[in-house]
């Protein structure tokens, strides 16, 4: 049971090169997300799926596309990276239980972005 | 939007040491989580406390989500509990937002 898996681990980019992170669970999971986190600070919310099928933007959705591929996968995509985009990306997944609102999230182990 | 303040943001213990975390958020919240960042960076659920209290081995978490605060209670410190402790309440459905964090270090 690998819970949330994220590849590549570690990826550096020229500015204005594009490049999709992937996210997977095998949890069964309806909800994804992908978050950024940036030296000294805590984690933000890029872009969240709900459900397969539909995608919502965050608190930081700029230069940033998702694609919810099925219920197991959800893509994050730079089109045209910049340097502001250079941060650790975390995949999460929750399996919001409306009879006792419970939506524990669970994380990948991240990707380290660089862009040059 | 809602706020989310960790206190201390440092904090340095010899092992063996016992610590409190603390997490207030400014408005009423769904859920609440705390994780524990370790060094190599990978997010560990600890606790998923909207209220009450529950206690995992050496860490404990209390909510009192009617006054809007959360504590980590860590006792007996190891140096394996060295990382970045996190809170996170969840403000709307599904939309998890998180504090800046509490550093811990626990020196030999």
């Amino acid at each position: 049971n690998a819970g949330v898996t994220q590849t590549p681990k570690f990826q550096v980019l020229k500015t204005g090169q594009s490049m999709t992170l992937q996210c997977a669970q095998d949890m069964n999971h309806n909800s994804m997300y992908w978050y950024r986190q940036d030296p000294g600070m805590g984690l933000r919310l890029i872009y969240y799926s709900a459900s397969e099928g539909t995608t919502d933007k965050g608190e930081v959705p700029n230069g940033y596309n998702v694609s919810r591929l099925n219920k197991r996968e959800f893509s994050l995509r730079l089109e045209s990276a910049a340097p502001s985009q250079t941060s650790v990306y975390f995949c999460a997944s929750s399996e919001p239980d409306r009879t006792i609102m419970n939506t524990e999230a669970f994380f990948g182990q991240g990707t380290r972005l660089t862009v040059v | 939007g809602i706020q989310v303040e960790q206190s201390p943001p440092d904090l340095i213990l010899q092992e063996g040491a016992n610590s409190t975390l603390r997490c207030n958020f400014s408005d009423s919240v769904n859920n609440l989580q705390w994780f524990h960042q370790n060094p190599w960076g990978q997010l560990i659920n600890l606790f998923y406390i909207p209220s009450g209290t529950k206690q995992n081995g050496r860490l404990s978490a209390t909510t009192v989500a009617t006054e809007r605060y959360s504590l980590l209670y860590i006792s007996s410190s190891q140096t394996t509990d060295s990382g970045v402790y996190f809170c996170a309440v969840e403000q709307g459905f599904q939309k998890l937002v998180f504090g800046t964090g509490t550093r811990l270090l626990v020196s030999p």
